[in-house]
C-alpha cells in the first residue's frame, strides 16, 4: 500500500486566501484524523472521522476551519480565510480502529505558510 | 480524562550511550500504549506498542514495558546511534472511551552526537 497520501506537501499563501489540504487514507481504514503541529503548541488533534462521519471536531480552532470526508478514500481540510497564525504542518492519519489495534498511520504532512 | 506525560527534552547523548525516555499516563480504563517517532521533515511513525499490562513492545533495538502498577511505559535503548536522532512521542488509546483516538505526550527531542 502507498500509505497515507497528502497534498500539497508545501503551500505558501497570502493572508485572506482560501487553503485546501487533501488526504487519501490507507484503503480499508475506517478512521481518519487531522492534526496540526507547531513549535508552540506541539501536536494537536483537530478533528477525526469514523466511516466518513465526523466524530469529534472540538479541536478545530475556529469557524475558519472546516473538514469534510465525502467518501472513504478522500478528505479535505479547508481554511477560509487563512491567517499567519495558521502556519503549521498539517498531518492526516488513518487507522483501522479496534480491528487494527488503534495504530495510526501518518502521512508526510503539508507545510503551510501564510504570509 | 486521559493524559500522557513525557520527560522534558531535549535529550543529547553520545553515540552508543544508553537511552531512557520516561512516560507516565493517566487513564480510567485499560489503554493500549504506543511510542511514535518523528524524523526531521517527516510524519510520525509507529515505533512499538503494548496492549496489556506486562507486555513488552520492541523494535529497532528500542523496548518499552507496560507497567500498570506504576502507570508507566518508559522507552529504552541500550546503544543509540546518530540515526536515532528524532522526536519521540508516547501515546495511549483507550478504546472503551475514545474509540481509535490517541492521546499524545508532548514529545521528547533526542539528539545523538557522533
Amino acid at each position: 500500500d502507498a500509505g497515507v497520501i497528502q497534498s500539497p506537501r508545501h503551500e505558501v499563501t497570502e493572508m485572506g486566501q482560501e487553503v485546501t489540504l487533501r488526504c487519501k487514507p490507507i484503503s480499508g481504514h475506517d478512521y481518519l484524523f487531522w492534526y496540526r503541529q507547531t513549535m508552540m503548541r506541539g501536536l494537536e488533534l483537530l478533528i477525526y472521522f469514523n466511516n466518513n462521519v465526523p466524530i469529534d471536531d472540538s479541536g478545530m480552532p475556529e469557524d475558519r476551519f472546516s473538514a469534510k470526508m465525502p467518501n472513504a478514500s478522500f478528505s479535505t481540510l479547508k481554511i477560509q480565510p487563512s491567517e499567519p497564525r495558521d502556519s503549521a504542518v498539517y498531518f492526516c492519519a488513518s487507522s483501522r480502529g479496534l480491528a487494527g489495534g488503534h495504530e495510526q498511520y501518518f502521512g508526510p504532512g503539508t507545510r503551510l505558510t501564510v504570509t | 480524562g486521559n493524559s500522557v506525560t513525557q520527560m522534558e527534552g531535549p535529550v543529547t547523548l553520545s553515540e552508543e550511550a544508553f537511552l531512557t525516555i520516561n512516560c507516565t499516563y493517566t487513564a480510567t480504563g485499560y489503554p493500549s500504549l504506543f511510542w511514535y517517532v518523528q524524523y526531521p521533515g517527516e510524519g510520525l511513525q509507529l515505533l512499538l506498542k503494548a496492549t496489556k499490562a506486562d507486555d513488552k513492545g520492541s523494535n529497532k533495538g528500542f523496548e518499552a514495558t507496560y507497567r500498570k502498577e506504576t502507570t508507566s511505559f518508559h522507552l529504552e535503548k541500550g546503544s543509540v546511534q546518530v540515526s536515532d536522532s528524532a522526536v519521540y512521542f508516547c501515546a495511549l488509546s483507550e478504546r472503551e472511551t475514545s474509540g481509535s483516538r490517541l492521546t499524545f505526550g508532548e514529545g521528547t527531542q533526542l539528539t545523538v552526537n557522533p
